[in-house]
């Protein structure tokens, strides 16, 4: 089972909503991550935070925002969302950046 | 910047046969490397990771790894896979985050 658990596990909104994915771990690590997987291609790398700062944005749009609140939480609030940007969003999570990376099971994104 | 490649896009074998899934980094530096493996329909698990030391790595399931870095290469091994081993895989290095290969999707058949 994994120790980094994603709320919610699917989701449907319009483009013009405005919603947030919810991440949580507790292993006590220190870098986590958000990744944006599309069907049968590997995890795009989207924002990296490390010891709670945002570490690396890698020029994702600003539709979407990182936050986190704690060492245990990351959220990505989405906003104005396309249809290109449906996806599997992954959450993961290390001890620091460069250790080995758990993952959870992903929030299934459709965009309408 | 560090990335990785994949050689093979589909591999499909017999159940007992011997596996060997290349990878490939371009960092010249110190990494850290990872195969993770993806179900149908489930999350990213890490299946071994080399840091420094024995660059023959054994993982989970029965998987090996080795590291070459004359060839800057990370290859998977498993000498006889089973039908459950049908999934995705995904070669990974990491210098400061995580990047990930294309995959390997295997098809083991029965």
């Amino acid at each position: 089972d994994t120790e980094v658990t994603q709320t919610p596990k699917h989701l449907v909104m319009g483009m013009t909503n405005k919603k947030s994915l919810k991440c949580e771990q507790h292993m006590g690590h220190r870098a986590m991550y958000w990744y944006k997987q599309k069907a049968k291609k590997p995890p795009e790398l989207m924002f990296v935070y490390s010891y709670e700062k945002l570490s690396i944005n890698e020029s994702v749009p600003s539709r979407f925002s990182p936050e986190c609140p704690n060492s245990s939480l990351l959220n990505l609030h989405l906003h104005a969302l396309q249809p290109e940007d449906s996806a599997l969003y992954l959450c993961a999570s290390s001890q620091e950046r460069a250790g080995a990376a758990f993952f959870g099971q992903g929030t299934r994104l459709t965009v309408v | 910047a560090q990335s990785v490649s994949q050689h093979n896009h589909h591999v499909i074998l017999s159940e007992a046969a011997s596996l060997e899934l290349g990878c490939n980094y371009s960092y010249g530096g110190t990494v850290n490397l990872f195969w993770y493996v993806q179900y149908p329909g489930q999350h990213l698990q890490l299946l071994l990771k080399y840091f420094s030391g024995d660059p023959l790595v054994k993982g989970i399931k029965g998987f090996e790894a080795e590291f070459i870095k004359s060839k800057f290469s990370f290859n998977l091994r498993k000498p006889s896979v089973q039908w459950s081993d049908t999934a995705e895989y995904f070669c990974a290095v990491n210098e400061l985050d995580m990047r990930f290969g294309a995959g390997t999707r295997l098809t083991v058949k029965p």
